[in-house]
């Protein structure tokens, strides 16, 4: 079983500037998780999707994050504007159902100049 | 606010010893309680999970020891190999919800020959 795929591995922006990063869950997997985990801490939840449905968001900053999930499979982040407290990993969950194990990820790493 | 605690923030443990990593917590909403074990470069992963309804459970060199009254919980790990080298988080999830995982800060593991 393929596991959750993300991209890109790394990526260097200035402040200011916009990113996206990409996840493609594992295959029937209804649940998609967005996490940010800055170095030293543990992951903090952004968004939870289920199918193509938000089903919590309120820890995403949403004057400068976004997240969709078209079709209920892949799903993308953005960023915009960066700032430096951005800085991070990003890493994307998913599960068959809301209840099921969270499979994560090798996360992108964000550094912002 | 954080509410899962984590200790120690690093550990040390000989080959062949016991690492012992503690976490307390204080919502009593927490009804599931996984440890998760993530390397460097990588997403975290189940390790396994506990349920405030039960006091320990093993599973192969790892055991989850739990105490509901204290709102603490720790992990063991028995035999501590190299290869167990890695950041260990343990996190909580409320009832009701399934899925909103809230981490710990982790606790950097190295075990040296």
């Amino acid at each position: 079983e393929a596991g959750v795929a993300q991209s890109p591995r790394y990526k260097i922006i200035e402040k200011r500037q916009s990113v996206a990063f990409w996840c493609n869950p594992i295959s029937g997997h209804a649940t998609l998780y967005w996490y940010q985990q800055i170095l030293g801490q543990g992951p903090k939840l952004l968004i939870q999707f289920q199918n193509n449905g938000v089903v919590d968001d309120s820890q995403l900053p949403k004057d400068r994050f976004s997240a969709e999930r078209l079709k209920g499979v892949d799903s993308t982040l953005k960023i915009q504007p960066a700032k430096l407290e951005d800085s991070a990993v990003y890493l994307c969950a998913s599960s068959l159902f809301e209840d099921q194990p969270q499979h994560f990820g090798d996360g992108t790493r964000l550094s912002i100049l | 606010q954080q509410q899962v605690k984590q200790s120690p923030q690093s550990l040390i443990v000989q080959k062949g010893g016991i690492s012992i990593i503690n976490c307390a917590y204080e919502n009593t909403a927490f009804d599931y309680f996984p440890w998760y074990q993530q390397f460097p470069g990588k997403g975290p992963a189940l390790l396994i999970a506990i349920r405030p309804d039960v006091s320990e459970k093993k599973e192969g060199r790892f055991t989850i020891s739990f105490n509901k009254s204290a709102k603490q919980f720790s992990l063991h790990i028995m035999d501590s190999q190299p290869g167990d080298s890695a950041t260990y988080f343990c996190a909580a999830i409320p009832t009701g919800t399934a899925s909103k995982l809230t981490f710990g800060t982790g606790t950097r593991l190295q075990v040296t020959l």
